[in-house]
């Protein structure tokens, strides 16, 4: 398809656990974005992409949390020793670039969920 | 500490009303954008709003934007249950920062 995929849908795991979300970006954009939504947060930036860097950290709750993205296209978070509080839907946006006008294109969500 | 305002948290009209949805914004961003989004989707982007004072239209669906670019709005007019979904005010420097977002229900 020609829109952001993400995989799994959904996640289940047990608290302590390592978990890796994946998203394939649209073909040719160079700006990746992670969001966090839940209840009682709302939507949250986690972490932004430019290429194959990472600019922009500042919205990654805590050092279990970590993100790569290779080939200026797949990118992968990853939660090492997973807790309750992780539960969440996690988001990945692509766009064009910085500086362009045209919003973000959203994946359907990976839902995490931590026993 | 939002830095975005969306009011009201929920709306529930009957089909063919007319709904207002409000952003406030304490911080001035590059543009300010509306997405909405449906149960087990991502958001989807409605319109982006730069100018201040920016008036904008699509359909049934109207944007304002302030003069001091702190505010917008999104009216539509005589809604429909497709009008249905979480509409989200997003303040854009490069990165989105989101409101709360507004839960709206068109009843048939």
């Amino acid at each position: 398809g020609a829109g952001v995929s993400q995989s799994p849908s959904n996640k289940v795991t047990e608290k302590g656990k390592d978990v890796e979300l994946r998203c394939d970006p649209i073909s040719g954009h160079t700006a990746l974005y992670w969001y966090r939504q839940s209840l009682g947060q709302g939507l949250e930036f986690l972490i932004y992409f430019q290429g194959n860097s990472a600019p922009d950290k500042s919205g990654l709750p805590s050092d279990r949390f970590s993100a790569e993205r290779t080939g200026g296209s797949v990118s992968t978070l990853t939660i090492q020793r997973t807790q309750q509080e992780d539960s969440a839907v996690y988001l990945c946006a692509s766009s064009p670039g910085r500086g362009r006008l045209v919003g973000q294109f959203f994946g359907p969500g990976t839902r995490l969920t931590v026993l | 500490t939002q830095l975005l305002e969306q009011s009201p948290q929920f709306l529930s009209i009957q089909e063919g009303e007319n709904l207002t949805v409000y952003c406030n914004s304490s911080s001035v961003f590059s543009s300010l954008q509306w997405y909405r989004q449906e149960p087990g989707e991502g958001p989807v982007l409605l319109v982006t709003v730069v100018t201040g004072g920016e008036v904008k239209k699509l359909k049934r669906l109207t944007f304002q934007f302030g003069d001091a670019r702190k505010d917008s709005s999104l009216h539509i007019t005589a809604a429909q249950p497709g009008d249905t979904g979480l509409y989200l005010c997003a303040g854009d420097d490069y990165k989105l920062s989101f409101g709360a977002g507004t839960t709206v229900t068109v009843r048939a």
